[in-house]
């Protein structure tokens, strides 16, 4: 069965400081997707970014960088010179292409890792 | 474009009494779902459907029913509410029902069970 492990309950960090997001997924099949949600304290979960068991390549949007390496099952999201306004729950979430049904109804969330930037 | 709405965004609710959570979107969307957000477990899939007409049972489907009359609709219905069902309620659509597509969310429904 599926599953996705975010260890990391609460984190805090002072502005400015970098800050990485562990993600754990494990999966028996051998195409899946990997997705990252934001939850900003306005409650709404808010897509971030989707990579497919394919691609390992890293991804870099200004701040943000995910780091995915199926070797150890992981995705791992890291904000650089983090700002206030990134406070919020991060979501890891994943999906598999063989799943039963139709696919999009095994989208499984982690439990969300509370991140805290203190100004 | 009003993506994902859903109504109330606050709800109490005596144990045993019914109602039903509103959830719209307006992007035609094939695919929908509700979830329900509780303290340390993530988000579990209630119910979704894959188009009009069509619906399914999710992960923690008791005690909650679905239908989808149309595209742009799909509520959901407490039955009889009880106080384990007391949690934030988010739905959400994907442009199709493959495991590829992200899934665009509403700003969430805070019930509580009395």
């Amino acid at each position: 069965a599926q599953k996705v492990t975010q260890a990391q309950t609460e984190i805090s960090v002072v502005e400015k400081e970098d800050v990485t997001l562990d993600c754990v997924y494990e999966t028996r099949d051998t195409t899946y997707y990997l997705f990252w949600y934001k939850q900003p304290p306005s409650g709404e979960l808010v897509f971030l970014i989707r990579r497919n068991s394919f691609d390992e390549q890293n991804e870099i949007s200004g701040r943000y960088s995910w780091n995915f390496q199926k070797s150890t099952s992981s995705f791992n999201f890291t904000i650089t010179a983090s700002q206030v306004v990134d406070s919020a729950v991060y979501f890891c979430a994943l999906s598999e292409a063989h799943a039963t049904n139709f696919g999009n109804e095994k989208l499984t969330f982690g439990t969300g890792t509370r991140l805290t930037i203190i100004p | 474009n009003a993506g994902v709405t859903q109504t109330p965004k606050f709800q109490v609710l005596k144990t045993g009494q019914s109602m039903t959570l509103q959830c719209a979107q307006d992007m035609n969307h094939e695919y929908m779902s509700w979830y329900r957000q509780d303290p340390g477990m993530g988000l579990r899939l209630i119910h979704y459907s894959v188009g009009a007409g069509i619906t399914d049972q999710g992960e923690v489907p008791n005690g909650y029913n679905v239908s989808r009359s149309t595209t742009e609709d799909f509520p959901l219905r407490l039955l009889s509410a009880a106080p384990s069902q007391t949690s934030v309620y988010f739905c959400a659509s994907s442009y199709s029902v493959s495991p590829y597509n992200e899934q665009f969310f509403g700003p969430g429904t805070r019930l509580t069970v009395l």
